[in-house]
């Protein structure tokens, strides 16, 4: 069975802290996507990032950062020196290559307050 | 570019009513899902088309729910007698057709609250 666990329901920091957004899965495909989907308060969910199972290289856009280990079955996210704006609710998802629909499996979300 | 639409944003209904919510995707995507969020919840996944044809459905969607997207372009979701489990948001999305793991790019929702 295909799982996404996050553990971290919520997390509060102060502006221009570094965080860091936790997401270990579960999977018995090897060819896999991982996704991480940011939904602000206006609910909208808004894509980030995709990764595939066989691209361990970490990515850097701008204050964002993944890294992706296969080892420990995880797909952690860090954003550095936090703004109010990146606060939301940041959900991890997997989605297999073997399944004909590529259905997006999600964790439980990580709500992230960063205050002023 | 136009992102995906989904209305209305909002539908409050009484026990037992019907209601159907529309959705329109990009329009060079064929790939098209929804998905059921509740409060607290990441989204879980009820069905998928690619172009016209529901390739596959989830054991959360009960016959009470149907699906269809007529001509491979906007889908309609309709939820018949509904009930007070039912209040969630009903998200929408679509992606690429080419490939494994296209990113799938999310409506605004419907929030539908059953009294």
């Amino acid at each position: 069975a295909q799982k996404v666990t996050q553990a971290q329901t919520e997390i509060s920091v102060v502006e221009k802290e570094d965080v860091t957004l936790d997401c270990v899965y579960e999977t018995r495909d090897t060819t896999y996507y991982l996704f991480w989907y940011k939904q602000p308060p206006s609910g909208e969910l808004v894509f980030l990032i995709r990764r595939n199972s066989f691209d361990e290289q970490n990515e850097i856009s701008g204050r964002y950062s993944w890294n992706f280990q296969k080892s420990t079955s995880s797909f952690n996210f860090t954003i550095t020196a936090s703004q109010v704006v990146d606060s939301a609710v940041y959900f991890c998802a997997l989605s297999s290559h073997g399944g004909a629909t590529n259905k997006l499996i999600f964790g439980t979300g990580t709500l992230l307050a960063v205050q002023p | 570019d136009t992102g995906v639409s989904q209305d209305p944003r909002h539908k409050i209904t009484k026990r037992g009513q019907n209601v159907t919510f529309r959705c329109d995707p990009i329009s060079e995507h064929n790939r098209l899902y929804w998905y059921r969020q509740t409060l607290g919840q990441g989204p879980e996944f009820l069905t998928y088309f690619q172009n016209e044809a529901q390739l596959e459905k989830s054991r959360l969607l009960s016959d009470r729910f149907s699906a269809e997207r007529p001509k491979g372009s906007f889908s309609t979701l309709e939820i018949q007698r509904t009930e007070q489990g039912d209040s969630a948001m009903y998200l929408c999305a679509s992606s690429l057709g080419s490939g494994g793991g296209q990113p799938q790019h999310f409506g605004d929702g419907t929030r539908l609250s059953i009294l």
